[in-house]
């Protein structure tokens, strides 16, 4: 199975700040289409999970723009630029390339 | 507005069955494949099985084999996960998502294996 390794496990941030989320995974997630299925999501407490950016760095529908997503191969990096309070949540990425499919360990982002 | 409504959750005793449900609405369910993904509590996210848009293909995860079944009926634009010889270790909130890469889920149903 493919292992996603997230850090750190928590992120600690004041308002307005950026912050930034790493994912590793144990073999490259480029699919035979060419894609690279590396997915991000963010889960507000007491929430269901919202998929903020797919295939590495498309930010989905109505994503805040603050929220970037980068890298390629078995590396890659959640950025928000500028945190705000309903950003508290914790993040995990996902492989959709290899099955079964992965989660990270979750990162949980709080307001210092 | 697109939706996914799950249901079908519960107490259930160890090595007992049930029967999940997930109605989509807002969306032809048919055209995408579906997930199932599940969250123990106070834990992260494992992913547990796919069905593709037909229903011939299905993938699960290992701990489940044999024992979920995965299925849907494009009818009735749902999903269902069938649940056999539950043990305490399945204890989570469980969603439906939409499709391989879960671009949409439901609010999730909490099944607990407990005697």
């Amino acid at each position: 199975d493919v292992v996603m390794t997230q850090s750190p496990l928590s992120l600690p941030v004041t308002l307005g700040q950026p912050a930034s989320i790493s994912c590793r995974s144990s073999q490259s997630l480029v699919y035979s289409d060419g894609n690279t299925y590396l997915n991000w999501f963010q889960q507000r407490p007491g929430q269901s999970p919202r998929r903020l950016i797919n295939k590495v760095s498309n930010r989905d529908s109505g994503v805040p723009d603050r929220f970037s997503g980068s890298g390629s191969g078995t590396d890659f990096t959640l950025k928000i630029s500028r945190v705000e309070a309903e950003d508290v949540g914790v993040y995990y990425c996902m492989q959709g390339t290899h099955w079964p499919l992965t989660f990270g360990g979750g990162t949980k982002v709080e307001i210092k | 507005e697109m939706q996914l409504v799950e249901s079908g959750g519960g107490l259930v005793q160890p090595g007992g069955s049930l029967r999940l449900s997930c109605e989509a609405s807002g969306f032809t369910s048919s055209n995408f494949q579906m997930s199932w993904v599940r969250q123990a509590p106070g834990k992260g996210l494992e992913w547990v099985a796919n069905i593709n848009q037909d229903g011939t293909l299905r993938f699960y995860m290992d701990s489940v084999k044999g024992r979920f079944t995965i299925s849907r009926d494009n009818a009735k634009n749902s999903l269902y996960l069938q649940m056999n010889s539950l043990r305490a270790e399945d204890t989570a909130v469980y969603y439906c998502a939409r499709d391989r890469q879960c671009y949409m889920w439901g609010q999730g149903t909490m099944v607990t294996v407990s005697s």
